[in-house]
């Protein structure tokens, strides 16, 4: 149980061009989604909390129109990367929270985004 | 910002031995949290310690917490070629919101 999925695995987009990555929590319900990104041989930055049905709370110095978020449902988060640029190129990652267990998140696999 | 500082940055040891890495964080927490990833993968959760405990063992896993000194441990026992990845802490204060150590990498050579 408790399994995360990300889609697309990798994308490669050109400068100037959006790019929609999707987190789904397959089989349980997650009203709280995080996303993540990681830059080769470091550690996961948290980037905002994605909440269902509410805007997302972003962390500081990541811009909120850059990087779009909507948690329309209770399986699903989408992050959408908006007129990329070359240090957008990341490893992005999302996670889940399952309710009421001490905020232990499952993570998806991840999605490689290079930006031309 | 990252709270957390692990050491050490790297680790290469032979299969059998055992891998101790350690990480430090500042402020209170809730809980402790261990993930491993391998490369270019998401992360795998390992074992999670409440404020309130002080061991906790799941198999080749023993992780101490030691929130006086805002330390915690993790000890992998007769290492595996398969146990090669990045480890990280992940502390939970509160907030919904795990922050990340800067992570180990440990090698294990066969």
């Amino acid at each position: 149980g408790a399994v995360v999925s990300q889609h697309p695995s990798w994308v490669i987009c050109k400068s100037g061009t959006s790019v929609k990555i999707e987190c789904r929590s397959l089989d349980f319900q997650a009203t709280t989604m995080f996303w993540y990104r990681q830059f080769p041989k470091q550690s996961l930055m948290l980037m905002a909390t994605s909440n269902e049905g509410s805007k997302a709370t972003y962390e500081q110095g990541v811009e909120k129109d850059k990087f779009l978020i909507n948690h329309a449902s209770l399986t699903l988060s989408t992050l959408t990367v908006t007129s990329a640029h070359p240090e957008d190129s990341s490893f992005y990652i999302c996670s889940a929270r399952v309710e009421g267990a001490y905020n232990e998140q499952f993570f998806g696999p991840g999605t490689r985004l290079t930006v031309l | 910002s990252q709270q957390g500082e692990e050491d050490p940055q790297a680790l290469s040891i032979q299969e059998g031995e055992n891998a101790t890495m350690n990480c430090s964080y500042k402020t209170s927490i809730n809980n402790l949290q261990w993930y491993r990833q391998n490369s270019g993968r998401g992360l795998v959760h390992l074992i999670l310690i409440r404020s309130n405990e002080r061991e906790k063992h799941s198999g080749r896993l023993r992780v101490t917490l030691d929130t006086s000194k805002k330390s915690s441990s993790l000890l992998i026992t007769a290492s595996r070629a398969a146990d090669t990845a990045s480890y990280f802490c992940a502390t939970d204060a509160g907030g919904n919101k795990l922050v990340f150590g800067a992570g180990t990498i440990l090698r294990v050579k066969s």
